[in-house]
């Protein structure tokens, strides 16, 4: 199946600093998607992409997804301490159930106050 | 909206015995529903998926079995539990014209 590679793999962070984390993978997509976990609970979707090129923001989260059609960035701007968890990106599998989700290895986010 | 109910929330149960976990769905019909697996903290891996009452889809080769007795009910099953059963469970859906996913709160089981 389809291989996301996802990194960093975590990151340590000064509050207000800004975050990057990117996906890639050997094949083309048509969506990619963005997912957010606290601990203990289930993910919940940031930011869905659909176009390439197109960049997308939800508050202080912007995402793009690359040209290519390979990868996507998603970006955190003036971190706070509720950024802290694990963020997935994903990529749907597409044909007749969309839900088939292929999921990168995560990246976990540790903002310190 | 939809909303994805999931229960029991934490499970702990011994190596051979059965498990159900259940979920539904509220706000829809004739949704998709899926059956992830997070093992410790990274990488949900899709386990099954259901098109509809009846319908199952298996994506990976394991001990577990699910069912869709009715529209909004997506069950997983073990008749005899392994160690490696251990992990987050998620039940997710996706409905009406769009393709994004939503997720339940998950169960936490652990095989002792």
């Amino acid at each position: 199946g389809q291989q996301l590679n996802q990194s960093p793999q975590s990151m340590f962070i000064q509050e207000g600093e800004d975050v990057s984390m990117n996906c890639t993978s050997s094949s083309i997509f048509n969506t990619w998607l963005w997912y957010k976990q606290d601990p203990g609970e289930g993910p919940v979707l940031l930011i869905a992409l659909y176009k390439a090129g197109e960049l997308t923001s939800n508050g202080r989260l912007t995402a793009q997804f690359g040209i290519t059609r390979k990868d996507s960035f998603l970006n955190i701007s003036a971190s706070i301490p509720s950024d802290v968890g694990i963020y997935f990106c994903a990529i749907n599998a597409g044909g007749t159930s969309y839900g088939k989700l292929t999921f990168g290895q995560g990246t976990i986010l540790t903002v310190h106050p | 909206s939809q909303t994805i109910h999931q229960w029991p929330a934490t499970l702990v149960q011994p190596v051979g015995s059965p498990l159900s976990l259940e979920c539904t769905v509220e706000g829809t019909s004739n949704p998709n529903l899926y059956w992830y697996r997070q093992a410790a903290g990274r990488g949900l891996q899709l386990l099954f998926y259901s098109v509809g009452i009846g319908q199952i889809s298996s994506e990976v080769p394991q001990n577990l079995s699910a069912s869709r007795p009715q529209d909004r009910q997506f069950i997983l099953s073990s008749k005899k539990l392994l160690l490696s059963d251990s992990g987050f469970y998620l039940c997710a859906t996706n409905s009406g014209a769009g393709n994004t996913i939503y997720f339940g709160e998950g169960s936490w089981l652990t095989v002792v």
